[in-house]
């Protein structure tokens, strides 16, 4: 079974600018989650989606969104980035809210 | 408050040498799951263990071992003979069974260095 896949897995971008990145879960998992990392505050839950429907929301601004579709891909959105939105950004995915959650290669993104 | 602390920062042992990785979580739920995650450098979260608040049953896999403990709120992982392909950031994290959908709350994360 393939794993859960992250497109791009680079980017850079300036500040102000917007950014889209794509999380493939496994197949038959209907759950998506997105974490951010970065050296300072570390591994923080960003949002869930399951049935195309956000069921869940960390503590970060609204510039940070996402949406799930019907094949369960999701993607996230950031906009008017800032130099601190600089980060790893993770993907998982589970069958279900409580189930293991899987992650993906990640998307690293740099703000200029 | 959930919270999951992890007090090493940084590891480093010799090859062979066994290791202890310590976690300790806070959780006001009576349902609840705990894991391990291991991080290499290529950045990608490995699924290592999970454990439900049910179970306290101790496992050895391979070289790998938990050990959980509700009394004191604690889920270590052993690394025995350890070997330089295990130097990585090791993640303990928590999910609640209620309220927290999805959301996996992470320790600050052990670096393990080992040395030929």
């Amino acid at each position: 079974k393939a794993g859960v896949t992250q497109t791009p897995r680079y980017l850079i971008k300036t500040r102000g600018q917007q950014v889209t990145l794509s999380c493939s879960p496994i197949s038959g998992h209907r759950s998506v989650s997105w974490y951010q990392q970065t050296p300072g505050q570390g591994l923080q839950f960003l949002f869930e989606y399951f049935s195309e429907t956000q069921r869940n929301k960390g503590n970060f601004p609204g510039r940070f969104s996402g949406r799930q579709f019907s094949n369960s891909r999701s993607e996230m959105n950031v906009s008017t980035l800032e130099l601190g939105d600089s980060a790893l950004y993770l993907c998982a995915s589970s069958r279900a809210d409580t189930d293991t959650q899987y992650f993906g290669p990640g998307t690293r993104l740099t703000v200029l | 408050a959930q919270k999951v602390t992890q007090a090493q920062t940084e590891i480093s042992v010799v090859e062979k040498e066994d290791v202890t990785l310590d976690c300790v979580y806070e959780t006001r739920d009576t349902t609840y799951y705990l894991f391990w995650y291991k991080q290499p450098p290529s950045g990608e979260l490995v699924f290592l263990i999970r454990r439900n608040s049910f179970d306290e049953q101790n496992e050895i896999s391979g070289r790998y071992s938990w050990n959980f403990q509700k009394s004191t709120s604690s889920f270590n992982f052993t690394i025995t003979a350890s070997q330089v392909v295990d130097s990585a950031v090791y993640f303990c994290a928590l999910s609640e069974a209620s309220g927290n959908t999805g959301k996996l709350i992470f320790g600050q994360g052990t670096t393990l260095q080992v040395k030929p």
